[in-house]
């Protein structure tokens, strides 16, 4: 069963604005992360946010994590048609496995 | 060149045929990850391996069956297929540091008619 739950399922804005994309899960993490992926290819990192960290920036990426909501959100600022993609949450529970599940994630459209 | 590889990028075949499905690597990570992807739907581990002739169920695993015979390569079988194993698959590596990601290879789209 999937643990993570996306909000929205689909966003679709203009280029220049920003787009936030939510994340939720049920049970507790080593670190959660989030990665993009271009249609039908392979799945790309962005960022890795560890349990004991609140927020998190790459470039005009930022992630935040709020492990008593058990959520997290994802922010591209300035965005650019080529951001256009689909964005995937995935936890890494506390089981040192490695075992990652994904949310069913966000489909984003940039419109230029 | 790709530091996980996958092959076939694509491949169409019949129901009860025997698939093997590949991936290598060249980050030297002991950690080994098969996932599938329907459409419109995150990814779902199938099976995983932390090291070589290790095998670790998924939340997905039957009709599946895997091998880990060398530390780079880890292969995927689907014994008898069936429509419903029609989906894009995904290999991941990882190495044995739990807060580091994993490195996805381009998938490989599995269709059977």
């Amino acid at each position: 069963s999937q643990q993570g739950e996306e909000d929205p399922q689909a966003l679709s804005i203009q280029e220049g604005e920003n787009a936030t994309m939510n994340c939720s899960y049920k049970t507790s993490i080593n670190n959660l992360q989030w990665y993009r992926q271009n249609s039908g290819r392979g799945l790309v990192h962005l960022i890795l946010i560890r349990s004991n960290e609140r927020e998190k920036h790459s470039g005009r990426l930022r992630v935040t994590l709020d492990t008593s909501k058990k959520s997290s959100s994802l922010l591209i600022t300035a965005s650019r048609a080529a951001d256009t993609a689909s964005y995937f949450c995935a936890t890494d529970a506390r089981s040192n496995t490695g075992k990652l599940i994904f949310g069913q994630g966000t489909t984003l459209q940039v419109k230029p | 060149d790709a530091d996980v590889t996958q092959t076939p990028r694509n491949r169409i075949t019949k129901t009860g045929k025997r698939i093997m499905l590949e991936c290598s690597q060249t980050k030297g990570h002991d950690r080994m990850y098969w996932y599938r992807q329907d459409p419109g739907l995150g990814l779902r581990l199938i099976y995983y391996s932390f090291d070589v002739k290790d095998i670790n169920k998924g939340e997905i695993s039957d009709g599946y069956s895997v091998s880990r015979q060398a530390q780079a390569k880890f292969s995927l079988s689907l014994e008898s297929a069936i429509p419903n194993q029609t989906a894009l698959y995904f290999c991941a590596t990882r190495g044995t540091d739990s807060n580091q990601p994993q490195h996805f290879g381009d998938g490989t789209r599995l269709s059977i008619l």
